[in-house]
C-alpha cells in the first residue's frame, strides 16, 4: 500500500510572493509518478505538475516547481510569483506505475492581494 | 491535453431511486477508468477501478452492489448508484488514463458529478 500524507491543512501567501507546499509519501515501489493537482472552486482536477521518481532532476512548469527528495520521500511544490488565480486546493498524489493513484489530504491555498 | 467528460454535473433525487452517472474519453481510449468520491474539504477516495470488458476492482468498504460499475467499452463507463440514499450524497469523480500512453503515469479527470439524495 502506498500513502500520501500533506501536513499542511491551509496555507496563506500574498500576491506576487513565493510559496511551498509539502507532501511526504511512502511506497514500497522502485518505479512511481509523484504528481500536484490543483483543484480550484470549480471542482476540476488540474494537473500541475509531475515528476518521474527514476528522474533526479526536479521538474518545473513555469512559476511551479518541485523539490524531489527520494531518499527522503519528500515531495514538495513552490509557486514563485503567486497570482490571484492560483487559490485552489492542492494536492500532492502518487501513482505507482500505472495501478493506482493515491491522494494526500489536500492543502487550501490561500493568495492575498 | 485530453479530455474527460463526465455526465450529469449535478443530479438531485428521491431517496431509493438509482442514478447513473456517465463518465467518456473524448479524445482517446482508455482501458482503465477509476471512480473518486469526494467530500466536502476532504480528499478524492478511490472508489473502483473500472476495466474495458470485466468487472470492476472494488475497494476495500466500497459496496458492489451500491454503486455498479459498467465500462463496456473503450470511451465509457457508468457509475449507477443504486436505491440511492442521503448519505451517498457526495461529489463523484472519474478519471481514466490514455491506452496508448500507460507509462506516462498521468490520469484526466471529469469535471465531477455531485449528487443529492433528498
Amino acid at each position: 500500500a502506498q500513502t500520501v500524507t500533506q501536513s499542511q491543512p491551509e496555507m496563506s501567501v500574498q500576491e506576487a510572493e513565493t510559496v511551498t507546499l509539502s507532501c511526504t509519501y511512502d511506497t514500497s515501489e522502485s518505479d512511481y509518478y509523484l504528481f500536484w493537482y490543483k483543484q480550484p472552486p470549480s471542482r476540476q482536477m488540474i494537473l500541475v505538475i509531475r515528476q518521474e521518481a527514476y528522474k533526479q532532476q526536479n521538474a518545473t512548469e513555469n512559476r511551479f516547481s518541485v523539490n524531489f527528495q527520494k531518499a527522503a520521500k519528500s515531495f514538495s511544490l513552490k509557486i514563485s510569483d503567486s497570482q490571484l488565480g492560483d487559490a485552489a486546493m492542492y494536492f500532492c498524489a502518487c501513482d505507482n506505475a500505472g495501478n493506482m493513484l493515491t491522494f494526500g489530504g489536500g492543502t487550501r491555498l490561500m493568495v492575498k492581494p | 491535453g485530453a479530455v474527460v467528460s463526465q455526465h450529469p454535473s449535478r443530479v438531485i433525487c428521491k431517496s431509493g431511486t438509482s442514478v447513473k452517472i456517465e463518465c467518456r474519453s473524448l479524445d482517446f481510449q482508455a482501458t482503465t477508468m477509476f471512480w473518486y468520491r469526494q467530500f466536502p474539504k476532504q480528499s478524492l477516495m478511490l472508489m473502483a477501478t473500472s476495466n474495458e470488458g470485466s468487472k470492476a476492482t472494488y475497494e476495500q468498504g466500497v459496496e458492489k452492489d451500491k454503486f455498479l460499475i459498467n465500462h463496456a467499452s473503450l470511451t465509457l463507463s457508468t457509475l449507477t448508484v443504486t436505491s440511492a440514499h442521503p448519505e451517498d450524497s457526495s461529489f463523484y469523480i472519474c478519471s481514466a488514463r490514455d491506452r496508448g500512453d500507460l507509462n506516462t503515469g498521468e490520469l484526466f479527470f471529469g469535471e465531477g458529478s455531485r449528487l443529492t439524495v433528498l
